[in-house]
């Protein structure tokens, strides 16, 4: 079945690095391919999205590529504040059946340090 | 932006006794609302999908008859889970689809969670 793996947490960095946070995944078919984030204490929200192939999805300074040729997707961002410190969930939806659900990769903890 | 509420955000009850937890979503339609369960450091797990008007749809291996979704408008779908135990302790996630939205790009807008702790 449809998959997502995303890189284990947690990444601890510096105020202004730059952030990379792998994910790919395994589908059939075409999937939508999302990115949510969760601060602490509230619920998830969508921080961004692509639908196709080589789109690029960003906000806030986050983006990330639909790699169809690598089955990626992966989170990036330049310079990273540490209002950016939460857990990133890659997920991809999964229109095969009725439920066009949500597959979830495992999360990853991100603590920005000044 | 799109709003989707639940109500308690959080509940202690003792066991055996049932706790009916609630979503709604605030300023849109959804037909189509998911129920979740997030263990601690882990990931999401769809529990099930809660259809207005007819009987949810619930993932391998959740008991429907521990579960109970009820989804009676386009705004409110409640789980409720019965003769609760400890090992029901988590935290509960549901999330709601705009029905304005076109399925291929399917945004589900995400509720706070309700944490339920069963002594």
């Amino acid at each position: 079945g449809d998959s997502v793996t995303q890189m284990e947490g947690p990444v601890t960095l510096s105020e202004e690095a730059f952030l990379t946070i792998n994910c790919t995944y395994t589908a059939t078919g075409y999937p939508s391919l999302f990115w949510y984030v969760q601060y602490p204490g509230e619920g998830l929200q969508l921080l961004l999205k692509a639908t196709k192939a080589d789109d690029k999805g960003s906000n806030k300074g986050f983006e990330a590529t639909y790699r169809k040729e690598t089955t990626s997707f992966h989170l990036e961002k330049g310079s990273v504040q540490v209002s950016d410190s939460a857990v990133y969930f890659c997920a991809l939806g999964d229109y095969g059946g009725a439920t066009n659900k949500l597959i979830f990769g495992t999360g990853t903890l991100l603590a920005v340090q000044p | 932006g799109a709003v989707v509420s639940q109500h308690p955000s959080w509940v202690i009850c003792k066991s055996g006794t049932s706790v009916k937890i609630e979503c709604r979503s605030l300023d849109f339609q959804a037909t189509t609302m998911f129920w979740y369960r997030q263990f601690p450091k882990q990931s999401l797990m769809l529990m099930a999908t809660s259809n207005e008007g007819s009987k949810a749809t619930y993932e391998q291996g959740v008991e429907k008859d521990k579960f109970l979704i009820n989804h009676a408008s386009l705004t409110l779908s409640t789980l409720t889970v019965t003769s609760a135990h400890p090992e029901d302790s988590s935290f509960y996630i549901c999330s709601a689809r705009d029905d304005s939205g076109a399925i291929s790009t399917d945004t589900q807008y995400f509720g706070p969670g309700t944490r339920l702790t069963v002594l």
